[in-house]
């Protein structure tokens, strides 16, 4: 079974810009979530998506939003740009309700300068 | 909101040494899972537990979820350098919010040869 990829693997862009980030979810897997990793810290929830829908927000802004497709693949896209959204971008899947575990991808390196 | 407390933040060990790691909240998780993170990957799942009071082992590696499914540990029997990485607690939501991981922040592990 193939597990989660993202890309692209790293990515530098400038305050003000969007950016959209692109990953294909686990064999098998309904459910796709993401999650930015600032430096030294643990990652934090930003949505999940299920049925193509958004189904769960933390605590981020409406400039990050998302897609999920028919294949279960996703994209997360953030407008405007910060310096503060400097981090690790994170992807997993899982099979939801059950939810006994998430395969994350590799992640996707964003630099805002 | 809920918060998990990971502790300690770092540990830096000789080879052979035995080792605990705490995560505690003052919320109830429908289960906890735990991960390990390399540099420049995305986590990986090591277990879940999901009844209070359970106890699971993978090798050398202990998990226990305590009895009131706030906290949970992860020890260590006889480190070997391979084991060096973050290791992640993370909680799911109870009821209809258990998409939703609260990471702690993360317990950076060094075993020294």
């Amino acid at each position: 079974e193939t597990g989660v990829t993202q890309s692209p693997t790293h990515l530098i862009k400038t305050r003000g810009q969007q950016v959209t980030l692109r990953c294909s979810s686990q064999s098998g897997h309904n459910t796709v979530s993401w999650y930015q990793q600032a430096l030294g810290q643990g990652p934090q929830f930003i949505f999940q998506y299920y049925r193509e829908e958004e189904n769960g927000r933390g605590n981020f802004p409406p400039r990050f939003s998302g897609l999920q497709f028919p294949n279960y693949s996703s994209e997360l896209n953030v407008n405007a740009l910060e310096l503060d959204d400097s981090a690790l971008y994170l992807c997993a899947s899982t099979h939801w309700p059950e939810n006994y575990g998430y395969t994350f991808g590799s992640g996707t390196r964003l630099t805002v300068v | 909101t809920q918060l998990l407390e990971q502790s300690p933040q770092f540990l830096s060990i000789q080879e052979g040494e035995n080792l605990t790691v705490y995560c505690n909240s003052s919320s109830v998780f429908s289960s906890l899972q735990w991960y390990r993170q390399e540099p420049g990957e995305g986590p990986v799942l090591l277990v879940t537990v999901v009844t209070g009071g359970e106890v699971k082992k993978l090798k050398r590696l202990t998990f226990q979820f305590g009895d009131a499914r706030k906290d949970s540990s992860l020890h260590i029997t006889a480190a070997q350098p391979g084991d060096t990485g973050l290791y992640l607690c993370a909680g799911a939501g109870s009821g209809g919010s258990n998409y939703k991981l609260t990471f702690g922040k993360g317990t950076l592990l060094t075993v020294n040869p």
